[in-house]
């Protein structure tokens, strides 16, 4: 089965400046997808960038990039320019093909002014 | 373009008591997923429905029940509560299609809060 780690329970970042959010997972397959989600105090769970195993570049969005690396299992977000927006939990997302998503526990990011 | 809603926003049930929650997805999708996310986690997968019919289900009791309707819309069902059945139920919808070949993205739901007393 595959597991999702996120060890930073909370983080936090000052306004304009670069934050770098952790996930490491596991599994056995070597075809699958990454997503980063963002769940505001609203609940309503937002996608924030999505990455496919199969392709070596990194994949970006506006100021919020990942560092994938599919031989270490790691995952890791960056938010660049941080924004008093960008406060929320972010839960890393394995999707196996054909299966169903499987989250990690969050980090809750906090912006500070 | 409407999207992934449902009903109701909050809900109180009793021990013992049965809850049905409600879920319209995105228009143009045809797969409606559900999970639980209790207070401090992650969401966990309950099941998931196309066609009318539940395609996978995670580790859950069979307390748990769903059903999808023509429309594609989707009703959970739990059966007998217990408190540890109170949550954030979050409904997700997605394409097949897109599924079968790996493209899939799920989008979200507000999602119900279920309290149990």
């Amino acid at each position: 089965a595959q597991t999702v780690t996120q060890s930073q329970p909370e983080m936090s970042v000052q306004e304009a400046e670069t934050v770098t959010l952790s996930c490491t997972y596991d599994t056995s397959e070597s075809d699958y997808y990454l997503f980063w989600y963002k769940q505001p105090p609203s609940r309503q769970m937002i996608l924030v960038i999505r990455q496919e195993a199969y392709k070596q570049q990194n994949a970006t969005e506006n100021r919020f990039s990942v560092n994938f690396q599919k031989a270490a299992k790691s995952f890791s977000l960056k938010i660049s320019d941080s924004q008093l927006g960008d406060a929320a939990m972010y839960f890393c997302a394995f999707l196996n093909y054909g299966q169903n998503f499987v989250f990690g526990p969050g980090t809750r990011l906090s912006v500070l002014p | 373009d409407a999207g992934v809603t449902q009903s109701p926003t909050h809900l109180i049930k009793t021990r013992g008591q049965q809850v049905t929650l409600r879920c319209s997805p995105k228009s143009g999708h045809d797969t409606v997923s559900w999970y639980q996310q209790a207070l401090g986690q992650g969401p966990q997968f309950i099941f998931q429905y196309y066609e009318e019919e539940e395609r996978q289900r995670g580790n859950f009791p069979d307390r748990f029940s769903g059903h999808q309707f023509p429309n594609y819309s989707s009703e959970l069902n739990v059966n007998a509560l217990l408190l540890g059945d109170s949550a954030l139920y979050l409904c997700a919808s997605s394409l097949a299609r897109l599924a079968a070949d790996g493209t899939d993205t799920q989008y979200f739901g507000p999602g119900t809060r279920l309290t149990v007393l």
